[in-house]
């Protein structure tokens, strides 16, 4: 069975205070690994997929990387507006292409 | 372009009433998938269609049952309503059956007095 374990639950960031959100996970023939940010009362956005060690996408201030067994979701420099709840989830090789996620981690940048 | 759209956006039931939700996939999105959201969590998989038919089903009781119509829209049907089917529906889109990104609705919250 497909796991995703992400830390930390939540963290408080000052606004430019650079940092990393950690992705663990166990599956059985990796198709995906997918990063998507929910706010308040919305569906989850998609904001990367990662198919291989080695790995790595950026969109701003965020850089997702992928290794075997985790991913990091890097915040270089965070403004308010990126507090958010980041989700992480994986897509095995099962066969269906369902998403298994983990609990999120809710992120607070203080201005 | 117009992303996936739900209705009813909020819905409120009582124990043992059916429900129905539905959903529109992006414009040529064949691919629809449905979750459940509990406060605190992560969605959580309960199927998946592609070009009508179920191609994948969660751990979810018989209680849930879902279909996707020729214009690839889908609805999701619980019935018997349990205190615990309180939660975010989430449905989303992708293009194809593949490891393509799977886009999200702002889904329905529904409530079970």
């Amino acid at each position: 069975e497909d796991q995703v374990t992400q830390s930390p639950e939540a963290l408080r960031l000052q606004e430019g205070e650079s940092s990393s959100l950690n992705c663990s996970y166990t599956v059985s023939g990796l198709r995906g690994l997918f990063w998507y940010r929910q706010d308040p009362g919305k569906g989850p956005e998609f904001l990367f997929t990662l198919y291989s060690a080695g790995e790595e996408k950026e969109k701003e201030r965020l850089k997702a990387t992928l290794t075997k067994k985790e991913s990091f979701l890097h915040i270089t420099a965070p403004k308010p507006e990126d507090s958010a709840t980041y989700l992480c989830a994986v897509q095995g090789g099962g066969s269906n292409y369902k998403l298994t996620f983990g609990k999120g981690t809710l992120l607070t940048v203080n201005p | 372009d117009a992303g996936v759209t739900q209705s009813p956006t909020h819905l409120i039931k009582t124990r043992g009433q059916h429900v129905t939700l539905r959903c529109s996939p992006i414009s040529g999105h064949k691919s629809v998938s449905w979750y459940q959201q509990v406060l605190g969590q992560g969605p959580q998989f309960i199927f998946q269609y592609y070009e009508k038919e179920e191609r994948g089903r969660g751990n979810f009781p018989d209680r849930f049952s879902a279909r996707q119509f020729p214009n690839y829209s889908s609805e999701l049907n619980v019935n018997a309503l349990l205190l615990g089917d309180s939660a975010l529906y989430l449905c989303a889109s992708s293009t194809l059956m593949g490891n393509q990104p799977q886009h999200f609705g702002d889904g329905t919250r529904l409530s079970i007095l």
